[in-house]
């Protein structure tokens, strides 16, 4: 149980491009999803927090309109890059928290690669 | 502000144990987390401990927290080569919202 997927796994895109990456719970319904970036060899910093039907919570320093998240059911969150530029290449992470059961826990998806030249 | 730390790498012969340490400064985490990150995935809960608690113990893992030093740590028995990974701690900070993770330790186990 507590499966989250994202799609697509690796993506290259060329510079000025947008991108989407979504995110899904496949077997829970996830109320608030949250949105990481790493980097190589470096920890993961949180993005933006969003709940089903409100718009996210980005945090300090994270630009809202080149990271366009969506979070319309409470299966699926999509990360939107706008305009992609070589500097947003990184691993993004999403994760997912149900309503019910442990609400600490975050289960992670397994992440994509985008890779802008 | 929130800050965890945690030493970068870290290398054991197969079948000794494993320790990872980590410090942090945030004194209102509820929840302390160990997780797992293996070459080009995400990421996997391997366990928590609650703040009010100082050991917890789930099979070969074993977790110590300090709370009065802030300092936790990961003991892995009987490492194996399938332990290798980069293991991260994180704490939730302001709610359960937040995880704030550290760099993460690399694990390497050699034969």
């Amino acid at each position: 149980g507590a499966v989250v997927s994202q799609h697509p796994s690796r993506v290259i895109c060329k510079s000025g491009t947008s991108v989407k990456i979504e995110c899904r719970s496949l077997d829970f319904q996830a109320t608030t999803m949250f949105w990481y970036r790493q980097f190589p060899k470096q920890s993961l910093m949180l993005m933006a927090t969003s709940n089903e039907g409100s718009k996210a919570t980005y945090e300090q320093g994270v630009e809202k309109d080149k990271f366009l998240i969506n979070h319309a059911s409470l299966t699926l969150s999509t990360l939107t890059v706008t305009s992609a530029h070589p500097e947003d290449s990184s691993f993004y992470i999403c994760s997912a928290r149900g309503g019910g059961g442990f609400a600490y826990e975050q289960y992670f998806g397994p992440g994509t690669r985008l890779t802008v030249t | 502000g929130e800050d965890v730390e945690q030493s970068l790498f870290l290398s054991v012969r197969e079948g000794d144990s494993s320790v990872i340490n980590c410090t942090y400064t945030d004194s209102s985490s509820t929840y302390l987390y160990w997780y797992k990150q293996e070459p080009g995935a995400g990421l996997q809960l391997l366990t928590y401990i609650f703040s009010n608690m100082d050991m917890k113990q789930d099979q070969r893992l074993t977790v110590l927290l300090n709370k009065k030093d802030k300092h936790l740590s990961l003991r892995i028995a009987d490492t194996q080569t399938g332990d290798s990974a980069i293991y991260f701690c994180a704490e939730n900070s302001g709610g359960y919202n937040k995880l704030i993770f550290g760099a993460g330790t690399r694990l390497a186990v050699h034969p």
